[in-house]
């Protein structure tokens, strides 16, 4: 079974500035899938950026970036010119590279505060 | 942009009765899940639907928990018999994926299952 563990609870940021949350996950699978999701209050998941595990290239979306170690199963995301908006819950996730539909493990996600 | 929908937005129920939440998915996606996550905790997968059948089911869906596809817009979570335990924000998701391959998940604002 697959395991996902975010150890940062909280973290908070000054706006404008750069955050990293981390996340470490554990499988024997060798195709595999990762995600950022945002939880803002209004607790609706946000897909934040998606990363194949057969890429050796980081993903980027805009001010959001990842950095994948896939040797250390190490996936953590990168948020630069922190805004207000981005105040939020972030679960990490992993998805099997399996063809069946397949479920979606999450961590126990770590809450942002970006301060003006 | 396209979006899964979920109604209603917060259902309150008493303990022992039957609840039932809607969920349209995205049309032309092929793959359905249900997700719930109590209160302060990390979100978990239910379920997964798959050409009209439950492709995948976690440990938490038990013999109290269906879903259905009554026609081909909109996907089912029934609840037989409510416990106060099933108080949580549940999460539809649908994914695009064709067979043999992977996607990404797109998921509902949720609907907050409150049991008294």
């Amino acid at each position: 079974a697959q395991t996902v563990t975010q150890s940062q609870p909280e973290m908070s940021v000054q706006e404008a500035e750069t955050v990293t949350l981390s996340c470490t996950y554990d499988t024997s699978e060798s195709n595999y899938y990762l995600f950022w999701y945002k939880q803002p209050p209004s607790r609706q998941m946000i897909l934040v950026i998606r990363q194949e595990a057969y890429k050796q290239q980081n993903a980027t979306e805009n001010r959001f970036s990842v950095n994948f170690q896939k040797a250390a199963k190490s996936f953590s995301l990168k948020i630069s010119d922190s805004q207000l908006g981005d105040t939020a819950m972030y679960f990490c996730a992993f998805m099997t590279g399996e063809t069946s539909g397949s479920r979606l493990t999450f961590g126990e996600g770590t809450q942002l505060t970006v301060n003006p | 942009e396209p979006e899964v929908t979920q109604t209603p937005s917060h259902q309150v129920t008493q303990m022992g009765q039957e609840v039932i939440l809607r969920c349209v998915p995205i049309s032309n996606h092929l793959y359905f899940y249900w997700y719930r996550q109590i209160l302060g905790q990390k979100v978990e997968f239910l379920v997964s639907f798959y050409n009209n059948e439950i492709s995948e089911k976690s440990e938490i869906f038990d013999d109290q928990f269906s879903v259905e596809r009554p026609d081909g817009s909109n996907f089912t979570l029934k609840i037989r018999s409510t416990k106060l335990e099933d108080s949580a924000m549940y999460f539809c998701a649908s994914e695009p994926r064709q067979r043999g391959s992977t996607d990404t998940q797109y998921f509902g604002p949720g609907t907050r299952l409150t049991v008294l």
